[in-house]
């Protein structure tokens, strides 16, 4: 079983300032990795997949990097509708769907 | 409009049984992998169990549920079901259905409530 582990669990920022989310896998999961945003009483929504790829309508300021074990998900400027929760989804081991425990980004 | 619209949710007792669906338009049903995905309380996402496309589609299970659940789908009522048999109190949650095609695309349901208490 692949466990994703995203660090840190909460971060506190505030509009405009760049956040970097962390998300390490427990083995190579290659560019099979997607990263969601949820909000509060909403399903969660696909930013990233394939690592760096942003899925359809989502704004150019969220960036996907990564490849094997290590990947990052980078907000360049916050808006106040980014403050949500993220979380990390690897593909490898398709159709085990694992999730990281999520980043808490919060004003 | 995509739509995937879940129902069955509610409250059981442990060991009880329950049988959740969701009802899926605007896209061609036949040819999406379809998922349950649930979420505890505060808790994070939790893959619960996959049905391939196709002629002959295959099953996919969480150790967490094998054995106690079975996931299911009519192509020509456009459903996915999830039938829980052996309800335990660590089930509770709310019960995401997922549909994937591609991996730069899925469509999520809203949600359905499972309440596992005595």
């Amino acid at each position: 079983e692949i466990v994703l582990t995203q660090t840190p669990a909460t971060v506190s920022l505030s509009p405009g300032e760049r956040a970097t989310l962390s998300c390490r896998a427990s083995q190579s999961v290659s560019s099979y990795l997607a990263w969601y945003q949820q909000k509060p009483g909403q399903a969660p929504r696909l930013l990233i997949y394939d690592a760096s790829n942003r899925a359809t309508g989502i704004p150019a300021r969220f960036s996907g990097s990564g490849s094997g074990t290590d990947f990052t998900l980078t907000i360049s400027s916050l808006e106040p509708e980014d403050f949500a929760v993220y979380y990390c989804q690897q593909r490898r081991n398709w159709p085990q769907l694992t999730f990281g425990g999520g980043t808490k980004v919060e004003i | 409009e995509v739509q995937l619209v879940e129902s069955g949710g509610g409250l059981v007792k442990p060991g009880g049984s329950l049988r959740l669906s969701c009802a899926a338009s605007g896209f061609i049903f036949s040819t999406y992998n379809m998922h349950w995905v649930r979420q505890a309380p505060g808790k994070g996402l939790e893959w619960v169990s996959t049905i391939t496309s196709g002629i002959s589609p295959s099953t996919h299970y969480a150790d967490s549920v094998k054995g106690r659940f079975t996931i299911s789908r009519d192509n020509a009522n456009k459903s996915l079901f999830l039938q829980m048999n052996s309800l335990r109190v660590e089930d509770a949650a709310v019960y995401y259905c997922l549909g994937t095609y591609s991996s730069s695309s899925d469509y999520w349901g809203q949600g359905t409530l499972v309440t596992v208490s005595s």
